[in-house]
C-alpha cells in the first residue's frame, strides 16, 4: 500500500514562529509537492521538487521556503507564521511519467493564532 | 498561463439521476487531464485520467480539445458518490511541475 504521511495532522501556532511541516513518502518517487488547500480556491502548488535538492516554485511561494536533502522526504518551512497562512496543507509525490497518478498525504490544518 | 475552471461550487442531485461535473481548461499545447475525488475524512485521491480512457466507479470523462472540456459523467448517481470533486492538468510531460486544480465541485446525492 502506497504511502504519503505528513508528520502532523494539526498544528497550532503563533504569529512569528517558524514552523516546519514534514512529509515523507516510501514509493521512491522523483516528484515531491506541496499544496495547500482552502474552501473556494481549490488546491494551490507552493513548491515542488523533481529531485533531490532540487526546488522549484509553485503558484504560491511566498513566505514558505522547502527543503528536500533526502529522496523520501520533503519539508515545507514557513519562516515566520502569519495568519494568513492557517489552511490545509496538502503534501504529494509522484513518478516522473506522463499521466501519472500524485498520491496526496493525510493533510496538515495549521492554525496561526 | 495554465487554468482550470470548475463553474459549480455546489451540485445535488438525486440517487439515479445523472450527474455531469463540468471542467474547463486553457492551456496552449497537450494537457494532461485528471479528476481527483475526496470522501469525507479522507485523503485525495485519482478518480481518473485522460491518457487512461477508462471507467472508474461508472465515470467517464472525455477529453473534447475542440471546447477544452474534460466534463466527469455518470449515468446513475449513488448516495456513495457524493464528496469534493476538483479537476487538474498537467502541463508538462513528466509531471514534474505538478497539477494546476480547479476550485472543486461539491456533488451532493440526495436519497
Amino acid at each position: 500500500d502506497v504511502k504519503v504521511t505528513q508528520s502532523s495532522r494539526y498544528l497550532v501556532k503563533r504569529t512569528g514562529e517558524k514552523v516546519f511541516l514534514e512529509c515523507v513518502q516510501d514509493m521512491d518517487h522523483e516528484n515531491m509537492f506541496w499544496y495547500r488547500q482552502d474552501p473556494g480556491l481549490g488546491l494551490r502548488l507552493i513548491y515542488f521538487s523533481y529531485d533531490v535538492k532540487m526546488k522549484e516554485k509553485g503558484d504560491i511561494p511566498e513566505g514558505y521556503s522547502v527543503s528536500r536533502e533526502k529522496k523520501e522526504r520533503f519539508s515545507l518551512i514557513l519562516e515566520s507564521a502569519s495568519t494568513n497562512q492557517t489552511s490545509m496543507y496538502l503534501c504529494a509525490s509522484s513518478r516522473f511519467g506522463v499521466g501519472t497518478e500524485a498520491f496526496f498525504g493525510q493533510g496538515t490544518r495549521l492554525t496561526v493564532v | 498561463a495554465q487554468r482550470v475552471t470548475q463553474p459549480e461550487k455546489l451540485l445535488s442531485v438525486f440517487k439515479g439521476a445523472p450527474v455531469e461535473l463540468k471542467c474547463n481548461y486553457s492551456y496552449s499545447g497537450s494537457p494532461e487531464l485528471f479528476w481527483y475525488v475526496q470522501y469525507s475524512r479522507q485523503r485525495l485521491q485519482l478518480l481518473l485520467r485522460h491518457i487512461s480512457r477508462e471507467s472508474i466507479k461508472g465515470f467517464t470523462a472525455d477529453l473534447n480539445k475542440g471546447e477544452t472540456s474534460f466534463h466527469l459523467k455518470k449515468p446513475f448517481a449513488q448516495e456513495e458518490d457524493s464528496a469534493m470533486y476538483y479537476c487538474a492538468l498537467s502541463g508538462r510531460g513528466g509531471g514534474a511541475d505538478g497539477l494546476t486544480f480547479g476550485k472543486g465541485t461539491h456533488l451532493i446525492i440526495q436519497p
